[in-house]
């Protein structure tokens, strides 16, 4: 009830690719969805964050896409760029607690 | 740039060894959480604490592992007698206080992170 699951769990993309990672949860009680971005030896970086009453938020090159009827959620990133290459997680938080539920991650890797 | 900062940023211990690490919060920040980061793994809710209160500590093991926020000072993480399988990487976040005392819980912002290696 309290996992979110993640896919895939590594990407490659070509520059100037889309990369599209996604998530899916059980509990209907999450109500806000982060996306965070990591570089090795570094810590987790907000990158983006929807609440479920909106299907789509965008920003800058990147994008979370919705689906609350599917409980899913997707990251796409538009023109991956060689820069975008880190460890992406998705996350949630439970409506009342304070905690975030992440994602096993996704090792993406753009290819110049 | 005041973030939140963690140390040290790497610990070396030998089994059996006690390891502490601290985390300052951001500025104005008085919500401290502590997540663990197994290699290759996502990371897992450890614990929630605001000043002097423990208020969530369902990810804490039951034994080894304790955490305080002082009234003055940083936040500390403490693991007693070490274990190979305490290796990680253990990250600290922070958030503001929200309304009424509340915490906003939108936006939690995550220190570099103490990496913790078991020999």
């Amino acid at each position: 009830q309290q996992q979110v699951k993640q896919s895939p769990q590594s990407l490659i993309v070509q520059k100037g690719g889309i990369s599209i990672i996604n998530c899916a949860y059980e509990n209907t009680a999450f109500d806000y969805f982060p996306w965070y971005q990591q570089f090795p030896g570094k810590g987790p970086a907000l990158l983006i964050a929807i609440r479920p009453d909106v299907s789509e938020k965008k920003e800058g090159r990147f994008t979370i896409s919705f689906n609350k009827s599917a409980k899913q959620f997707s990251l796409h990133i538009m023109d991956s760029q060689p820069g975008d290459s880190a460890t992406y997680f998705c996350a949630a938080r439970n409506q009342g607690a304070q905690k975030l539920v992440f994602g096993q991650g996704t090792r993406l890797t753009i290819n110049p | 740039n005041a973030g939140v900062m963690q140390n040290p940023r790497h610990l070396v211990r030998r089994r059996g060894q006690e390891a502490r690490l601290r985390c300052s919060p951001m500025k104005g920040h008085s919500h401290v959480y502590w997540y663990r980061q197994l290699p290759e793994e996502g990371l897992k809710f450890m614990v929630y604490l605001q000043k002097e209160n423990i208020i969530d500590e369902s990810g804490m093991p039951k034994e080894r592992f304790s955490a305080e926020f002082p009234k003055e000072g940083p936040s500390i993480l403490r693991i007693q007698q070490v274990v190979r399988g305490d290796s990680a990487a253990y990250f600290c976040a922070s958030s503001p206080k929200g309304r009424a005392g509340r915490n906003s819980g939108n936006t939690i912002y995550f220190g570099e992170g103490s990496w913790l290696t078991v020999v």
